[in-house]
This record gives C-alpha cells, sequence and structure tokens, in this order.
C-alpha cells in the first residue's frame, strides 16, 4: 500500500518560534522520492523539496530543514524562526518509482501568529 | 523560469454542464498530470498522460471525464456532465523526461458546480 500521513491536523506557532511538520509514509518499492508542498491561501502549490529514497542526508535551506529517516518511514519538515508568511498548508507527498502519480498526505496547516 | 500555467483560475457552472479547464505545460516536459483537491481535503490524483495517451488513472476518473492534447502545447481535461461533487480546486502537473522526476503544478482552477 502507499500512503502518506500527516498526524497534525492544525499547527499555531508564535512568529520566531521553531515548528516540525510530521510526516510518515507506506511503500513496498525499494525506490521512491519524497516530496513536500506549501499551500499559501491563494491556492497554488509551492514546491518545496524533492528526497531520493537512496538518500538519507538531511537537507537545509535558509530556515527549512529535512530530516530523512528510513528507519521510521518519516520525512520532517522543520521551519526555524517562524515568519507570518509561513503560514499555510503544507503537504507531504510520496512518489513511488512503480507508480506515476502522487500520494499525498492529508496536509497540515501552520498558522503563525504575529 | 518556466511554470505550468491554468485557465479558468475560476469558473461556476451550472450542474449538467460541460466544463473544459485548461494548462499549458512546461514546453519540454513529456508527462502530464491532473489533480483535484475539494476544498479542505488533500490533493488526488486523477490521470497521468504520456505520449499522447492516459497511462494511469484513478477510480475518480470515470466516463465523465477526458483528457487531450490537442495541439502539442495545450492540456486540457473535460468534464462531460458535471455534478455538484465536481466542485473542487483542479490542478494540472508537468514532470519532465521521466516518471521519477519532479512533477511541477500549475496555480489551479477553482471550480464551483451550482
Amino acid at each position: 500500500a502507499q500512503k502518506v500521513t500527516q498526524a497534525q491536523t492544525e499547527i499555531s506557532v508564535v512568529e520566531k518560534e521553531d515548528v516540525t511538520l510530521d510526516c510518515v509514509y507506506e511503500t513496498r518499492d525499494t525506490t521512491y522520492y519524497l516530496f513536500w508542498y506549501k499551500q499559501p491561501p491563494s491556492g497554488e502549490l509551492v514546491f518545496l523539496i524533492r528526497r531520493n529514497s537512496f538518500d538519507e542526508q538531511n537537507e537545509i535551506s535558509g530556515r527549512y530543514s529535512w530530516n530523512f529517516q528510513k528507519s521510521t518511514s518519516s520525512f520532517n519538515f522543520t521551519i526555524t524562526a517562524s515568519q507570518v508568511v509561513d503560514s499555510a498548508v503544507y503537504f507531504c507527498a510520496l512518489l513511488p518509482d512503480n507508480f506515476n502519480k502522487f500520494y499525498f498526505g492529508s496536509g497540515t496547516k501552520l498558522n503563525v501568529k504575529p | 523560469e518556466p511554470e505550468v500555467t491554468q485557465t479558468p483560475s475560476h469558473q461556476v457552472t451550472q450542474m449538467g454542464q460541460e466544463v473544459i479547464l485548461r494548462c499549458v505545460p512546461i514546453s519540454n516536459h513529456l508527462y502530464f498530470y491532473w489533480y483535484r483537491q475539494i476544498l479542505g481535503q488533500k490533493v488526488e490524483f486523477l490521470v497521468s498522460f504520456y505520449n499522447n495517451e492516459i497511462s494511469e488513472k484513478s477510480e475518480i476518473f470515470d466516463d465523465q471525464f477526458s483528457v487531450e492534447r490537442p495541439d502539442g502545447s495545450n492540456f486540457t481535461l473535460k468534464i462531460r456532465s458535471t455534478k455538484l461533487e465536481d466542485s473542487a480546486m483542479y490542478f494540472c502537473a508537468s514532470g519532465g523526461l521521466s516518471t521519477q522526476e519532479t512533477q511541477y503544478f500549475g496555480p489551479g482552477t477553482r471550480l464551483l458546480v451550482l
């Protein structure tokens, strides 16, 4: 089965706090790709990162960092020093190698208050 | 930077009417997709298209739906007889030279069926 679980439906933080969005995935494929997308209130899906299953290196991009752990099937996303502009719904997605489509999680709505 | 575009951004239609949603994928991409997001829910795969034919479709993509790439640039989704439950945001996506490449999403068309 292919599945992505984002257990946190909604998170509220105050500006400058760090926040971690959880993502747990299930797949039988040995090769797969993991993604995070941001959906601001305007509705578009903004690509943030892609990770290959054979590359467990964590990645940092400015205030964003991602922690990929195959042992726990998790691909968590941390925003450091959050800002109001980070307020959005964040989706984690799985692209298994043998399936030509994304499996999206249900999303986590992040509210960053000033 | 190349991007996927979609028109219209919003469409309101009466139940039973036909609608055509249009997408212009990134120019050198070979794989095209439609996804749907009912308000407040996760993004769901509808159909993938490669080499002028459907490569995969979900159970949502029934006989009321069809896709076409009529002129080598546009990629369209047609809903023949819209139902209330077709109200959703429809995202077009395109991917590069293989199914494992990142899919880039358009800004979406918000369809409302009355």
